[in-house]
């Protein structure tokens, strides 16, 4: 069974400040991978996600995240974050061929002024 | 047209009582999928449809929890004789067809059971 590891439950950065969270996955094969941003009282929304080909990847919001197999990693990452990106992130973990996602704890990010 | 759409968006019940909580997916959308977020956790995986057959009900925590489809519609999870651990925000998914196409959530319920 595949698992998702957050190491940091939360994250204070600077606005316009570069930001990184972090993600471990637990995998026999190549996963597909997902990246969900959850605001106060919202739902999930999608921000970006991967599954075959350019391991760099590119979502919404000018997020990007970088898929490395020798790292088992699926670190999510902005240049410069704005206030409005404070949010509780979500890395998250599928089987091909299966229809469930395995859900990471989350990252709470603060932003400072 | 609308996103998925869940109500009640909120819900307190008291210990003992049965609960039913509603997902109205995204139009055209076959696959469904029911979460459970309890404070300070991840998404818990409860149950998926495909249609209204329900190919995996791995998640689902006992057998006071259970849900049902209509059609490619409207979806219920029922929680019978509510427990206290059972108060956590109910997420509900839905996707274009099977597989790992985007799943588009709802708002959530957020359930308390006193």
């Amino acid at each position: 069974a595949q698992s998702v590891t957050q190491p940091d439950i939360h994250i204070t950065v600077s606005e316009g400040a570069s930001l990184e969270l972090r993600c471990n996955y637990s995998y026999g094969a190549t996963p597909y991978l997902f990246w969900y941003v959850q605001s106060p009282g919202q739902g999930l929304q999608l921000l970006l996600k991967y599954f075959s080909g350019d391991t760099l990847v590119q979502g919404i919001k000018g997020f990007e995240a970088e898929f490395k197999r020798s790292q088992s990693s699926f670190n999510l990452r902005k240049p410069s974050v704005h206030w409005s990106d404070a949010a509780e992130y979500f890395c998250a973990v599928g089987a091909p061929g299966y229809s469930t996602l395995t859900f990471g704890k989350g990252t709470m990010l603060l932003v400072s002024p | 047209g609308a996103g998925v759409s869940q109500s009640p968006s909120n819900k307190v019940t008291e210990k003992g009582k049965d609960v039913e909580l509603r997902c109205d997916p995204i139009s055209g959308h076959t696959a469904l999928y029911w979460y459970r977020q309890r404070l300070g956790q991840g998404l818990e995986f409860l149950i998926y449809f495909q249609g209204n057959s329900a190919p995996d009900k791995s998640g689902l925590p006992s057998d006071r929890f259970s849900a049902e489809r209509t059609g490619e519609s409207v979806s219920t999870l029922t929680i019978q004789r509510t427990q206290q651990e059972d108060s956590a925000v109910y997420l509900c998914a839905s996707s274009l067809k099977r597989g790992h196409e985007t799943q588009y959530f709802g708002p959530g319920t957020r359930l308390l059971v006193l």
